[in-house]
């Protein structure tokens, strides 16, 4: 079935570093592709999306790429702040079956220090 | 702007109570959702709904059902309680077509004592 594979965490950086996240999915066709945020204490949001291949959305200084050859929607970020501190996840929706619901990763916990 | 809110931020109930927990979001969206979120799990689905009094199992139903008598209103229910549901689950809701970007609620953490 469909699934969605991110980097494990929790991931630390200094403030001004680059950021990655990996995240690559398993799923038939041209499924849309979806990065959400979840600040400490909140619910998620939306944080980009990419319903095509070789989309890129961003959004607040983040970036990632539909790559349909390589399966992956990596998260980039030239220059992280400490407010970034945040779990992410990766999900995607199946663009055919039963495609009413995301198929989500387990999330990668991001800690920015000053 | 967008609203899902949530009856509860946090609860503590016993073993075997029946626990109702609320949702209701202010979109119009057609589909409602409730995940349960545990670390190193991520997210997962309990139940969705894609229309009034409609509902389908998610991936681990057991020991949850859920309500939907209106468009704007999704109620997760835990028939009697256990220790393994302490949690914090997460309400969200999207439209049926379309970009079908979910929209979530604060979240209610659950402890059953």
């Amino acid at each position: 079935g469909d699934s969605v594979t991110q980097m494990e965490g929790p991931v630390t950086l200094s403030e001004e570093a680059f950021l990655t996240i990996n995240c690559t999915y398993t799923a038939t066709g041209y499924p849309s592709l979806f990065w959400y945020v979840q600040y400490p204490g909140e619910g998620l949001q939306l944080l980009l999306k990419a319903t095509k291949a070789d989309d890129k959305g961003s959004n607040k200084g983040f970036e990632a790429t539909y790559r349909k050859e390589t399966t992956s929607f990596h998260l980039e970020k030239g220059s992280v702040q400490v407010s970034d501190s945040a779990v992410y996840f990766c999900a995607l929706r199946a663009n055919a079956g039963n495609n009413r619901k995301l198929i989500w990763g387990l999330g990668t916990s991001l800690a920015v220090n000053p | 702007d967008v609203k899902v809110t949530q009856s509860s931020r946090y609860l503590v109930k016993r073993t075997g109570e029946k626990v109702f927990l609320e949702c209701v979001q202010d979109m119009d969206h057609e589909n409602m959702f409730w995940y349960r979120q545990d670390p190193g799990l991520g997210l997962r689905l309990i139940y969705f709904s894609y229309d009034v009094k409609m509902k389908e199992k998610g991936d681990i139903p057991e020991g949850y059902s859920v309500s939907r008598e209106k468009k704007e209103r999704f109620s997760l229910i835990l028939e009697s309680a256990s220790t393994n549901q302490t949690s914090m689950y997460l309400c969200a809701s999207s439209f049926l077509a379309g970009s079908y970007e979910q929209y979530f609620g604060p979240g209610t953490r659950l402890t059953v004592t």
